[in-house]
């Protein structure tokens, strides 16, 4: 089936480390996304690619940084300057249509 | 930029009532898309309808319907015969067309609709 993976589901991290957020796509989409939820907020864009080796700042990009090597992956890697990491955090893409967004499952991020 | 208000925190509905949840959004564009999304306990977020801002037609999926007001930049969502399985958060998002952000959409707070048996 194609779709949308993150991992890991949960994640935990320690003052003043970086820590890395998977996501995977078999969608052949070439535009992908990184939104941020938090409790009472709604989604903020972090970062999106609309294609291999670009990428753009998005609302929220302070403390964050992203790579888009190959059109199926867009890992966003969270960095020990982002003070408040605790959030869920969804990854997406979309077609040339931009119909719709698939979302993946989400990874929760927690500091310990 | 644009932003999405959606007034509406919190909501309840019994099963089989209809229910209508309240999307306003700011935008001097013409071309645009907006959207309903919906997030159940699980997290995972699910389509719910979508409405091209050019259509006078008010978009209908099944029991979930919306009412579009361009002109007052409203964008309600209507959900007749609730069932439980609606419960969730929903939330209203914009997206602008033609666009050099790809296809990123500006989400609403969101709105918690809770169905009662």
């Amino acid at each position: 089936d194609g779709g949308i993976t993150q991992s890991p589901k949960y994640l935990f991290r320690k003052e003043g480390q970086n820590v890395t957020l998977s996501c995977e796509q078999n969608l052949n989409h070439d535009a992908m996304y990184w939104y941020r939820q938090d409790p009472g907020q709604g989604l903020r864009l972090i970062y999106y690619s609309q294609i291999v080796n670009d990428f753009q700042k998005g609302d929220i990009a302070e403390g964050y940084s992203v790579s888009r090597e190959k059109k199926e992956s867009f890992p966003l890697t969270v960095t020990s300057a982002q003070k408040n990491p605790t959030a869920f955090y969804l990854c997406a893409s979309s077609d040339d249509s931009g119909e719709k967004l698939f979302f993946g499952s989400g990874t929760q991020l927690s500091v310990l | 930029a644009q932003t999405v208000t959606q007034s509406q925190p919190e909501m309840s509905v019994q099963e089989a009532e209809t229910v209508t949840l309240s999307c306003t959004y700011d935008t001097s564009e013409s071309n645009y898309y907006l959207f309903w999304y919906k997030q159940p306990p699980s997290r995972q977020m699910i389509l719910v309808i979508r409405q091209e801002a050019y259509k006078q037609q008010n978009a209908t999926e099944n029991r979930f319907s919306v009412n579009f007001q361009k002109a007052a930049k409203s964008f309600s969502l209507k959900i007749s015969d609730s069932q439980l399985g609606d419960t969730a958060m929903y939330f209203c998002a914009f997206m602008k067309l033609p666009t050099n952000s790809g296809y990123a959409l500006n989400f609403g707070k969101g709105t918690s609709l809770l169905v009662t048996p």
